[in-house]
């Protein structure tokens, strides 16, 4: 079945330290989202990309839809400690269908 | 605060039993997702249900059914519960229409003694 492979698994960082992490497939997707779940929470979307090559940003976050469709990279500039958390790329998992298929998650910790 | 409400937060029980989960999907939204979450295979898709009716399945297994009520909520039935059942149980509401993006409940957190 169709896959996303996240990386890097875990991150450890310093706070004020730039993030990236990504997620790519062999498969092509219209729709790349990303979501972060801290603990006892469902996941929250964070941004949502619509367009190959379309760049976002929602506050200190940046994300961009790769232009062969095959992948998505997510920065997080200036990380402060409620970044914590784990983050999800996701798309939808059939052509035309919504039912999500996730990465498996990017794992940040900040050290103060 | 997503808008989708899931019910209950923490279920305990023991093998064999019988539960049901419930979700209230956002003000507007048609469509109700299911997700399963587990430390080895993370997030699952298990059901989808769009005003009512049965939309797509992933990998449910046959003890496992769901469905959406007139009023839009649904409910996940488990049943003969197995150790290995244990996870997080998510629900996720969408307007239905392509492109619109899914938004999350806080989950069900199930376990299996």
């Amino acid at each position: 079945g169709q896959q996303l492979n996240q990386s890097p698994q875990s991150m450890f960082i310093q706070e004020g330290e730039d993030v990236s992490m990504n997620c790519t497939s062999s498969s092509i997707f219209n729709t790349w989202l990303w979501y972060k779940q801290d603990p006892g929470e469902g996941p929250v979307l964070l941004i949502a990309l619509y367009k190959a090559g379309e760049l976002t940003s929602n506050g200190r976050l940046t994300a961009q839809f790769g232009i062969t469709r095959k992948d998505s990279f997510l920065n997080i500039s200036a990380s402060i400690p409620s970044d914590v958390g784990i983050y999800f790329c996701a798309a939808p998992g059939v052509q035309g269908a919504q039912k999500l298929v996730f990465g498996q998650g990017t794992r940040l910790t900040i050290n103060p | 605060d997503s808008g989708v409400t899931q019910t209950p937060k923490h279920l305990i029980t023991a093998t064999g039993q019988r539960v049901t989960l419930r979700c209230s999907p956002r003000s507007g939204d048609l469509s109700v997702y299911w997700y399963q979450q587990s430390l080895d295979q993370g997030l699952q898709f298990l059901i989808q249900y769009y005003n009512g009716e049965e939309r797509a399945k992933g990998n449910i297994l046959e003890r496992f059914s769901a469905q959406q009520f007139p009023d839009l909520h649904s409910e996940l039935n488990l049943s003969s519960l197995e150790l290995g059942d244990s996870a997080l149980y998510f629900c996720a509401s969408s307007p239905g229409v392509k492109n619109q993006p899914q938004h999350f409940g806080d989950g069900t957190r199930l376990s299996i003694l």
